[in-house]
């Protein structure tokens, strides 16, 4: 099973600040990783896949990088609505397919 | 638009079996695409369950495998979870969702349902 370790746990950020998110993978999933927004109540949201394309309708203050076991979700100018829970994924397990989440990241306003 | 909907018991019994449907709308099972079941105990993280392909080809999370059963019902266009001999530590929200393909991400959810395993 390839765990995926997320860091920090809570991040404290002012809003219109940066905020870097770090995800590490136990072994190598190339680009196959995605990461999720989560707020109170709510399904988790796809952001980011392909470990750096955009999904449908996400703005462009979010960005994501790195490959094989090092990754980054930034977002470059806090607005309110973004604070919530990340989490990253990997789905390069396969066969068989096992898709592992990361433990996930509070994002909170400072 | 493609829409995902968990329903099935809120509640259920220490050793019994937990049972949940996902109603797809928007879209056609049989068309494609891969559908999956993913859970989350109260104030925890994300744990994927299980993925069924419309064909009816499954694929389980190794930690729950002898435990769970996916099935798919294109006539209803709806998959369904079973989850046997539950305890507490099965509590959680669960919620249905769709990958493109087997090495994809999860691009729609259901909003999920918590399902209580107690007496």
């Amino acid at each position: 099973e390839i765990v995926m370790t997320q860091s920090p746990a809570t991040l404290s950020v002012s809003p219109g600040e940066r905020a870097t998110l770090s995800c590490r993978a136990s072994q190598s999933v190339s680009s196959n990783l995605a990461w999720y927004q989560q707020k109170p109540g709510q399904a988790p949201r796809l952001l980011i896949y392909g470990a750096s394309t955009r999904a449908t309708g996400i703005p462009a203050r979010f960005s994501g990088s790195g490959s094989g076991t090092e990754f980054t979700l930034t977002i470059s100018s806090l607005q309110s609505e973004d604070f919530a829970v990340y989490y990253c994924q990997q789905y390069n397990n396969w066969p068989p397919s096992m898709y592992t989440f990361g433990q996930g990241t509070k994002l909170e306003i400072k | 638009q493609v829409q995902l909907q968990e329903s099935g018991p809120g509640l259920v019994k220490p050793s019994e079996t937990l049972s949940l449907t996902c109603a797809v709308s928007g879209y056609s099972i049989s068309s494609g695409y891969y559908w999956g079941w993913i859970r989350q105990p109260p104030g925890k993280g994300l744990e994927w369950i299980g993925s069924i392909y419309h064909s009816g080809s499954t694929y389980y999370n190794p930690s729950l495998k002898s435990r769970v059963t996916i099935s798919v019902d294109t006539s209803k266009n709806q998959f369904s979870l079973k989850l046997s001999s539950v305890t507490a530590a099965d509590t959680a929200v669960y919620y249905c969702a769709r990958l493109n393909t087997v090495t994809s991400p999860f691009d729609y959810w259901g909003q999920g349902t918590l399902v209580t395993v107690s007496s």
